[in-house]
């Protein structure tokens, strides 16, 4: 059973171009969230996407934009990338909890892509 | 918004002792999940434990076990026998509704 798969692993990208990180989820898993992780911190929510749709956003800009395709993958795209976002990205998985609860369980994570913006 | 606080940002075990990791949360949901990841210097954040706020019963896995207070927000992680592999970053997150908070991390060095 493949975990959750990231690409690509390292990225070094300039000031002011886009980037767009890759997430396949864990088998069975329908909602994907991203994470960026500065070095030395613990990791902050970006957003998260379940039935192709934004459901969640925490504290970060609209240069971060995502999508969700049919078979639960996902994208994360950042516009005019500036020097703090260099970062790891992690991307989770997870399954989207029944009702009453609706609430996502356990998160699985990828091993991440390292973005340096020079 | 929810705050979780790791007040211990380094800390060392012998090998095949215990050591706790302190962790401490802040919410006013009813249902939430608790739990610990750990990250290894690989990078791979990896689940060790997992506990439901409505159970009473703190959860153990193996060598890792939690002490999981309610009423005081507080979720330690005790590791005991612990091996040289256990060396890693440690997180504790909560996640209510669908959003998952990390703490700051525990930098743990488990000593040969």
């Amino acid at each position: 059973d493949a975990g959750v798969t990231q690409s690509p692993t390292h990225l070094i990208k300039t000031r002011g171009q886009q980037v767009t990180l890759r997430c396949s989820p864990k088998s069975g898993h329908d909602t994907v969230s991203w994470y960026q992780q500065a070095l030395g911190q613990g990791p902050q929510f970006i957003f998260q996407y379940y039935e192709e749709e934004e459901r969640q956003r925490g504290n970060f800009p609209d240069r971060f934009s995502g999508h969700q395709f049919p078979n639960y993958s996902s994208e994360l795209n950042v516009n005019a990338l500036l020097l703090g976002d260099s970062a790891l990205y992690l991307c989770a998985s997870s399954f989207w909890g029944p009702w009453p609860l609706m609430m996502v369980d356990t998160q699985y994570f990828g091993p991440g892509t390292r973005l340096t913006v020079l | 918004a929810q705050t979780v606080t790791q007040s211990q940002p380094e800390m060392s075990v012998q090998e095949a002792e215990t050591v706790t990791l302190s962790c401490t949360y802040d919410t006013s949901e009813n249902n939430y999940y608790l739990f610990w990841y750990k990250q290894p210097p690989s990078r791979q954040m990896i689940l060790v434990i997992r506990q439901e706020a409505y159970k009473q019963q703190n959860a153990t896995e193996n060598r890792f076990s939690v002490n999981f207070q309610k009423a005081a927000k507080s979720f330690s992680l005790k590791i005991s026998d612990s091996q040289l592999g256990d060396t890693a970053m440690y997180f504790c997150a909560s996640n209510t509704g669908n959003q998952f908070y990390f703490g700051t991390g525990t930098s743990l060095t488990v000593i040969p």
